[in-house]
């Protein structure tokens, strides 16, 4: 089965500067999706950026970017130029493209704090 | 432009009643699917559902029931509810071969069972 794994309950960066959050990814299979959703305060969930594991470029939004290392089993999130909007839970979630579902399989959640 | 509409947005139920959640979108989906976030957690699948009229059980469905009359609606059901439910549900809807495969979410419902 697969997991998700996200191991900082917590990060806290500097308004304006950048940080990366870590998700680590356990699967047998090699075609699947990753995904970084956002959830602030108000609860919805919010899609940040999405990679296709069968893409070698990682996959970039803005102030978002990932570094996809698919050997590693690892993707992790940078956020660039840090704003208070940016003060959310992150959650990673795995997908498997042979799973018609598809069902998510989603990490535990990193709480990011942008201090001003 | 709704996307995925959840009512309602908070209720509080006293330990054996019952309620369901509703949800409708908008964007012609195949897939739907029901979702609990417990504080500090990540999502846990309750039910989806591939199509009007087909429903299947996720990772935690026991306490819920849901059906799929249309393409657009998948209400969840409670019944006799428990101080375990407490939670937050999501309700999501996402195409059948979306070329983004993305999955839509709606704003949450906040259930307290006391």
């Amino acid at each position: 089965a697969q997991t998700v794994t996200q191991s900082q309950p917590e990060m806290s960066v500097q308004e304006a500067e950048t940080v990366t959050l870590s998700c680590t990814y356990d699967t047998s299979e090699s075609d699947y999706y990753l995904f970084w959703y956002k959830q602030p305060p108000s609860r919805q969930m919010i899609l940040v950026i999405r990679q296709e594991a069968y893409k070698q470029q990682n996959a970039t939004e803005n102030r978002f970017s990932v570094n996809f290392q698919k050997a590693a089993k690892s993707f992790s999130l940078k956020i660039s130029d840090s704003q208070l909007g940016d003060a959310a839970m992150y959650f990673c979630a795995y997908r498997s493209a042979m799973d018609s579902n598809y069902q998510l399989i989603w990490g535990a959640g990193t709480k990011l704090i942008i201090k001003p | 432009n709704a996307g995925v509409t959840q009512t309602p947005k908070f209720r509080i139920l006293k330990i054996g009643q019952s309620m369901t959640l509703q949800c409708t979108q908008d964007m012609n989906h195949n897939y739907m699917y029901w979702y609990r976030q417990d504080p500090g957690m990540g999502l846990k699948l309750i039910y989806y559902s591939v199509g009007a009229g087909i429903t299947d059980k996720g990772e935690v469905p026991n306490g819920y029931n849901v059906s799929r009359s249309t393409t657009e609606d998948f209400p969840l059901r409670l019944e006799l509810a428990a101080p375990s439910q407490t939670s937050v549900y999501f309700c999501a809807s996402s195409y059948f071969l979306s070329s983004g495969n993305t999955i839509y979410f709606g704003e949450g419902s906040w259930l307290t069972v006391v």
